[in-house]
């Protein structure tokens, strides 16, 4: 079965300081991998899309790589406003074109 | 910049109910999806649509419920007799184009439907 998994569930930051979230999947052919954010009571923000394994993408302090089995979210010097929750979802191969199968989330808390 | 737009941003209604969810997705976009997160729960997927017609549908998008674009800017979600667990946040979303891999999706705010 597809699955996706991020951890870890929640993680509390001081401004400043660096980390890495981690999204694992096991699917059928990975056709490709979006990274979104989510403020409270607001709709998925696209990040980035990765297709293979090797690819990285960077926007203003986010890093994103992604290998065979899993994609790290990196944060370079967080500020506050990185405050969100952070989802990873995969779109598989096989009969699905239309479905992204997502993870969980994880919940980023920078304090200043 | 342009973007998805739901209404209401949030509906209560009573066990058994019908309720229609409006979108007016991003409007050179041709794929419309419907997705759902239960709080605290992961995002779900419902039913994708493209050329007006359902594209995809989930285990979740049975019989009570149905997607609808009856102009050229709306797109509906309608569940006809709401259940208690059909209580979640409702995400209308589109993209512009189809390939191998997903076109980014855009978002909205998402409705609140509570189910009493």
């Amino acid at each position: 079965e597809d699955q996706v998994t991020q951890s870890p569930e929640a993680l509390r930051l001081q401004e400043g300081e660096s980390s890495s979230l981690n999204c694992s999947y096991t699917v059928s052919g990975l056709r490709g991998l979006f990274w979104y954010r989510q403020d409270p009571g607001k709709g998925p923000e696209f990040l980035f899309t990765l297709y293979s394994a090797g690819e990285e993408k960077e926007k203003e302090r986010l890093k994103a790589t992604l290998t065979k089995k899993e994609s790290f979210l990196h944060i370079t010097a967080p500020k506050p406003e990185d405050s969100a929750t952070y989802l990873c979802a995969v779109q598989a191969g096989g009969d699905s074109n239309y479905q992204l199968i997502w993870g969980a989330g994880t919940k980023l808390i920078i304090k200043p | 910049e342009p973007e998805v737009t739901q209404t209401p941003s949030h509906q209560v209604t009573q066990m058994g109910q019908e309720v229609i969810l409006r979108c007016v997705p991003i409007s050179n976009h041709l794929y419309f999806y419907w997705y759902r997160q239960i709080l605290g729960q992961k995002v779900e997927f419902l039913v994708s649509f493209y050329n007006n017609e359902i594209s995809e549908k989930s285990e979740i998008f049975d019989d009570q419920f149905s997607v609808e674009r009856p102009d050229g800017s709306n797109f509906t979600l309608k569940i006809r007799s709401t259940k208690l667990e059909d209580s979640a946040m409702y995400f209308c979303a589109s993209s512009d184009r189809r390939g191998v891999v997903h076109s980014p999706l855009h978002f909205g705010n998402g409705t609140r439907l509570t189910v009493t």
